[in-house]
This record gives C-alpha cells, structure tokens and sequence, in this order.
C-alpha cells in the first residue's frame, strides 16, 4: 500500500537558518504530493502541492519538488522565520489531480524557530 | 467561504456519555473526511464519504463509534459510549474532486474523563 516517511523531529532552528525536512513516499502509481502544515490549535492548512514529477510546488517561501527517481518530496526553505514554527505533514493522494482519493499522511515533524 | 466549520471546539465529557461532533464542509465540495489526532498515532482516518454515502469506514475503531452525512452540508461522528481512550483531536476535512488537496476545519478536541 501507500506510505510516507518522514523525517523524524523534532526540528529546532535560529531565526533565518536554512530548512530542510525530508520526505519519502511509496506508491504503487503515480501520486500527487503535498505538504500541510498545522499551527499551534489549528487545523491543517494545505501548503504546497506537486501533481506529477518534476513539478515544484512553492508556497511563502516554502519549495519542494516532485522527484520519482527518488520518490522523495523534500521541503526546503532559505531562511526560516519565528512564525515558521509549526507541525509539517508531508502527504500523498492515491490518483493523481483528484482531490477525492484519500490522503496518506506521514507522522509529521515539529519544527522550532527561535529568535 | 468560511471553510469547514466544526462544532463544538472543545467538549469535555465523562466516559460513558454520548458525544456528538459535528461538521459543515465547504459549499459544494463533495468529498467529507473524519480524522482523529492523538500523540501516539498521529493522524488517522476515520470515515470518508462522497455525495454523502460513506465509501470507506475500515478506520472507525470500533462499533461505538458511528458517523452520518444526511445531506451534503452537514455530517456528524458519534461516540457513543465515550472512554478515556477516545481522547483525541477530531478533525474534519472537505475536498472537490478534480481538485488537489483537502481543505480542513480547526477541528474539535475531545477529552473524556
């Protein structure tokens, strides 16, 4: 079945430090990847997404992109701010471009910024 | 749109009442998801439904726990008796298809005592 592992956290960072969370993915098809991120008592907000390989999803700084070869979808971004701090889930859908199919969720990994 | 709604946020309960959480998903979206978080197992899924018939529920734990979507705007998850254990962060998400991505609500934290 589908699965995704996650860099195990949690993460701890100064203030405008590069970030890098790895993601690995097993599917039997071809998935659409993403990445949510949940803040402190809130949801999970939808952060990037790449649909096919090769793509590069980009979102407030945040990039990642779709590599089959490795099947990895690693999320970087250049210099973290405080605000950044939050629960990172890196996620797979079973079809391609539908947003119908269920979400396999990897276990999440905890960053911290500090000052 | 003011995204999917959850209610209550909070629901403090003693174990063996009934609980009632409930969900309005995004106008016209017509995939709804159950999800539970807790510390030792992360996210998990519950039920999911499409065009309010229930598609997949192998992730509901057990027969205490019971989930409805009467009409495409409204859907509740049931525990019924609720136990300690049940404790956890519930969350409901709603997709369009064709769509990448799920849109979730802020979700409801349950602790039974």
């Amino acid at each position: 079945g589908n699965s995704v592992t996650q860099m195990e956290g949690p993460v701890t960072l100064s203030e405008e430090a590069f970030l890098t969370i790895n993601c690995t993915y097993t599917a039997t098809g071809y998935p659409s990847l993403f990445w949510y991120v949940q803040y402190p008592g809130e949801g999970l907000q939808l952060l990037l997404k790449a649909t096919k390989a090769d793509d590069k999803g980009s979102n407030k700084g945040f990039e990642a992109t779709y590599r089959k070869e490795t099947t990895s979808f690693h999320l970087e971004k250049g210099s973290v701010q405080v605000s950044d701090s939050a629960v990172y889930f890196c996620a797979l859908s079973d079809l391609a471009e539908t947003s119908g199919s269920r979400l396999t969720f990897g276990e999440g990994t905890q960053l911290t910024v500090n000052p | 749109d003011a995204g999917v709604i959850q209610s209550p946020r909070h629901e403090v309960t003693e174990m063996g009442q009934e609980v009632t959480l409930r969900c309005k998903p995004i106008s016209g979206h017509d995939y709804l998801f159950w999800y539970r978080q807790t510390m030792m197992r992360g996210l998990e899924l519950l039920i999911y439904f499409n065009n309010n018939v229930p598609i997949d529920d192998s992730g509901m734990p057990e027969d205490r726990f019971s989930a409805k979507m009467p009409n495409a705007s409204f859907s509740t998850l049931k525990i019924q008796p609720s136990e300690p254990r049940d404790s956890a962060v519930y969350f409901c998400a709603s997709s369009l298809a064709g769509r990448a991505g799920y849109t979730f609500g802020s979700g409801t934290r349950l602790t039974v005592v």
